[in-house]
């Protein structure tokens, strides 16, 4: 069956640090792949679209990475703040149905001072 | 100015009510959708409007219908409320076409729904 797999535990860690979050897909054949930040009782926020024959995309502190042979997105916040304290989702769309994204169920981001 | 706008933010309701949920963009989009999260966050897509034509309805029970009278609205109506409807629900648009889903999708701020 197809899966989309994030980290269901909190990732806690030390402002300053890098952050790093990790998306899994089973049975997928992905043509894009989103990130989005979602802050408690809001909607999530588009934050950024990597391409199945792109290897990484970076914006500011935030680079994520697309491995199609690992079948695995990595999503990096360097210089981590408190503020970037979120929920973080994967999205994927398939390049069979274009229609449509498919959520993962998000990773807990927890930055300390 | 709020891009993507819904109405209510909160609807606490019984069991076997009708409702509707309103949802407005301003930013001229052509592909609107509703999702369901529920309360182990995960996000479901539920519809898919392109310039008021239904493109997806993903096996959402016949309980719920959208409506677009506009590109710029989709209002979500769901009959006979269950308690499994509970969730928050959110609306999105994206500025492609059919394929509007390569696109980054902007949400609404959600209308958290309570039915007892």
């Amino acid at each position: 069956s197809q899966k989309i797999e994030q980290n269901s535990e909190a990732l806690n860690i030390q402002e300053g640090k890098t952050a790093t979050l990790t998306c899994n897909y089973t049975n997928y054949s992905p043509a894009y792949l989103q990130w989005y930040r979602q802050d408690p009782g809001r909607g999530p926020v588009f934050l950024l679209l990597i391409r199945e024959n792109e290897k990484e995309k970076r914006k500011e502190r935030l680079k994520v990475t697309f491995d199609t042979t690992l079948k695995q997105s990595l999503f990096h916040i360097t210089a981590s703040q408190p503020a970037d304290s979120a929920t973080y989702l994967c999205a994927l769309l398939s390049s069979y149905n274009t229609d449509k994204l498919i959520f993962g169920t998000g990773t807990r981001l927890q930055v300390f001072p | 100015d709020t891009a993507v706008s819904q109405t209510p933010k909160y609807l606490v309701t019984q069991m076997g009510n009708d409702k509707s949920i309103k949802c407005e963009q301003n930013l001229g989009h052509d592909t609107m959708y509703w999702y369901k999260q529920d309360s182990k966050k995960f996000l479901k897509i539920m519809f898919s409007y392109n310039n008021k034509e239904l493109i997806i309805n993903e096996t959402v029970p016949n309980r719920f219908s959208p409506k677009s009278p506009d590109k710029a609205h989709l209002n979500l109506h769901i009959n006979s409320l269950e308690l499994g409807d509970s969730a928050v629900y959110f609306c999105a648009s994206t500025p492609g076409g059919l394929a509007g889903a390569i696109y980054e999708q902007y949400f609404g701020p959600g209308t958290r729904l309570t039915v007892t």
